[in-house]
Parts: C-alpha cells; sequence; structure tokens
C-alpha cells in the first residue's frame, strides 16, 4: 500500500520569500510522484511530476522538487513567492507497475502568500 | 481544444434522491477516475474505470455507481444510500498503460444536500 504525508495542512510566506512545501511517502517500490495545484473551486492542475531519471524535477510556474529516496520525500519549492501562487497544493504518489495507475492523494497543503 | 468537462457545476439534492454528475472528456484517454474532495481530507477516490464496459471500486464506493457505455463519457450517480455526500466532486482521465501518463482533472461539481 502507499501513502502521502504533507507535513503543514497550511503554510504562509511572505511575497518574494522561498516556498517550502514537504510532501513524505511510503511504497514498497520506487514510486512516481506527482505535484499538482488547485486554485479557488477550481479542478487540479499538474505542478510537476518525477517517474524515472534526473531526481530535480522542474515544473511550470517557476516550482521545482527533489526526489529522495533515501529519505522517501518530494519536498516542492519555488525560490521566490508570487501572490499568484495561493492556492492549495497536493503531493499524489502511484506505483510504477503498469496496470496499476491509481493516485493516493495527500491531504494538501495551503498556500497563502503575505504582500 | 481537448479537456475535460463536469456538469452541472453546481448541483442541490433533496435528501432521498438521486443525481447524476456528468463527466466528458476528448483527450481520447482510456481510462477515467472519480474522486470525492472533503475539506482536509483531500482527494480519495470513488470509482475509477480503465476500458469502456469496464469499472472498479475506489475506496469510498459505497453509495456511488457509475457507468462506461462510451469512451468520452464516465458518468457519476450519487445514491439516497450515500449518506453524507456533500462534497466537490472531480472527474479525470488519463492515458492506461503509459508508463509516464498523468491524470487531467475536470473543473469539479459541487454537490450540496439540502
Amino acid at each position: 500500500a502507499q501513502s502521502v504525508t504533507q507535513l503543514g495542512s497550511h503554510v504562509s510566506v511572505s511575497e518574494g520569500a522561498l516556498v517550502l512545501l514537504r510532501c513524505n511517502y511510503s511504497s514498497s517500490v520506487p514510486p512516481y510522484l506527482f505535484w499538482y495545484v488547485q486554485y479557488p473551486n477550481q479542478g487540479l492542475q499538474l505542478l510537476l511530476k518525477y517517474t524515472t531519471g534526473a531526481t530535480l524535477v522542474k515544473g511550470i510556474n517557476g516550482f521545482e522538487a527533489e526526489f529522495k529516496k533515501s529519505e522517501t520525500s518530494f519536498h516542492l519549492t519555488k525560490p521566490s513567492a508570487h501572490m499568484s501562487d495561493a492556492a492549495e497544493y497536493f503531493c499524489a504518489v502511484r506505483s510504477p507497475n503498469f496496470g496499476n495507475e491509481k493516485l493516493t492523494f495527500g491531504t494538501g497543503t495551503r498556500l497563502t502568500i503575505i504582500p | 481544444d481537448g479537456g475535460i468537462t463536469q456538469s452541472p457545476k453546481y448541483l442541490f439534492r433533496k435528501e432521498g434522491q438521486n443525481v447524476t454528475l456528468s463527466c466528458e472528456q476528448n483527450l481520447n484517454h482510456d481510462a477515467m477516475y472519480w474522486y470525492r474532495q472533503d475539506p482536509g481530507q483531500g482527494l480519495r477516490l470513488i470509482y475509477y474505470s480503465q476500458i469502456v464496459n469496464d469499472f472498479q471500486k475506489g475506496d469510498i464506493a459505497e453509495g456511488y455507481s457509475v457507468s462506461r457505455e462510451k469512451k468520452e463519457s464516465f458518468p457519476l450517480t450519487v445514491t439516497s444510500a450515500q449518506k453524507n455526500p456533500t462534497a466537490f466532486y472531480l472527474c479525470a482521465s488519463s492515458m492506461y498503460g503509459s508508463s509516464y501518463n498523468e491524470q487531467f482533472f475536470g473543473p469539479g461539481t459541487r454537490l450540496t444536500v439540502l
């Protein structure tokens, strides 16, 4: 069974400051990992994903994440927060095995940007 | 433009009524999914379908039913057996069998029981 833990249901940062959203996973095999963003009353949009290869993954809107197998982590970062980054962020994990493509989501982190 | 559409955006239901939420995609995706979102609980999988005429229960299927008669469509019925149906419902789709597929999401339907 897979699971995802997102530390901090609410995170506040000042505009221009570093954004760090934490995600730890549990999986019996190295999983595929995803970060999604959700703006109020909208669906989810993919920010970035890790499947294989380079462990530092760059996504849209200046976000990146690093897969650290030894720490079972996939934290999301952005060097300088912008007001438009205010949203809810979800980390998700799935098995790399063919035919087992269900995503397991974390409970989400709501990011607030302080002007 | 390709994408996923969900209708209606807002839905109100009286207790004891069944309601059906629509999900349509024109991405030519094989797999489709229904999630329920409640505050502080993330997304929970209700049902998913990997091919036409086949679907499987997710983690919280009780009180829900689905059908998959066409590749493009995956409607969700919330039955009167679902005790607490007020939530935000999200439909998603993906290519089945691709190692690197991600799920694409629709805009959601907010269901409120009166």
